[in-house]
């Protein structure tokens, strides 16, 4: 079955770039039939969809972070990538990718398992 | 697109109903009959548990189920057990933007 992970450094510095790559196994990213999306949770709360790419590399970024995110694709290598600019200790969390049917289904599933980030100098 | 309201915490003895409430706007939950409810443990991935307003995905006890009224949706858990003590997290489509919940603690007593 299709498996997700999530890998990166766990300490990204204020103002610096936090980038994350999540390794898919067992399913092709290139692939029309799914999109592939970035969640966040701060320590002790909600979920937040930070964005998600499709097949051909479009892509859609939730409106709260848009300005300081991009996110893309290396289907060589089955991979999908998040790059947060201008960190701030609010961007502190656990980041999932997750596979997600297509619009306008929200059904995100699997999950990876989840890496933490923490923003401080 | 600001978060769905759900309360933060929720309680019931064994063998009790308990119900969760999350609540959006006509943009998210009121506009659209995509809702999902997420179960996660803690120091643990979020599962799908409900799709689409009210369906249940195969292996999800027929114990918990979904509902939708206007721009509030709702998750209940009847005839608690121990193991569906968890935080539960509702999200919405909203027009190529996806919105979830703050979240909700369930406590079984």
């Amino acid at each position: 079955q299709v498996q997700l992970q999530e890998s990166g450094p766990g300490l990204v510095k204020p103002s610096e770039t936090l980038s994350l790559t999540c390794t898919v196994s067992g399913g092709s990213i290139d692939s029309r039939s799914y999109y592939w999306g970035w969640i966040r949770q701060p320590p002790g709360k909600g979920l937040e969809w930070i964005g998600s790419i499709y097949y051909g590399g479009s892509t859609y970024y939730s409106p709260s972070l848009k300005s300081r995110v991009t996110i893309s694709e290396d289907t060589s290598r089955n991979q999908f990538s998040l790059k947060l600019r201008s960190v701030t200790a609010a961007d502190t969390g656990v980041y999932y990718c997750a596979r997600h049917n297509l619009p306008p289904s929200n059904w995100f599933d699997p999950w990876g398992q989840g890496t933490q980030v923490t923003v401080s100098s | 697109q600001s978060a769905l309201t759900q309360p933060p915490s929720a309680s019931g003895s064994p063998g009790q109903s308990v119900t969760i409430s999350c609540t959006g706007t006509s943009s998210d939950v009121g506009g659209y009959d995509f809702v999902s409810w997420y179960q996660q443990y803690p120091g643990k991935a979020p599962k799908p548990i409900i799709y689409e307003v009210n369906k249940r995905p195969s292996g999800v006890p027929d114990r918990f189920s979904g509902s939708k009224s206007g721009n509030t949706a709702s998750l209940t858990v009847s005839g608690l057990q121990p193991e569906d003590e968890a935080s539960y997290y509702c999200s919405s489509y909203a027009s190529y933007n996806w919105v979830f919940g703050g979240g909700t603690k369930l406590t079984v007593l």
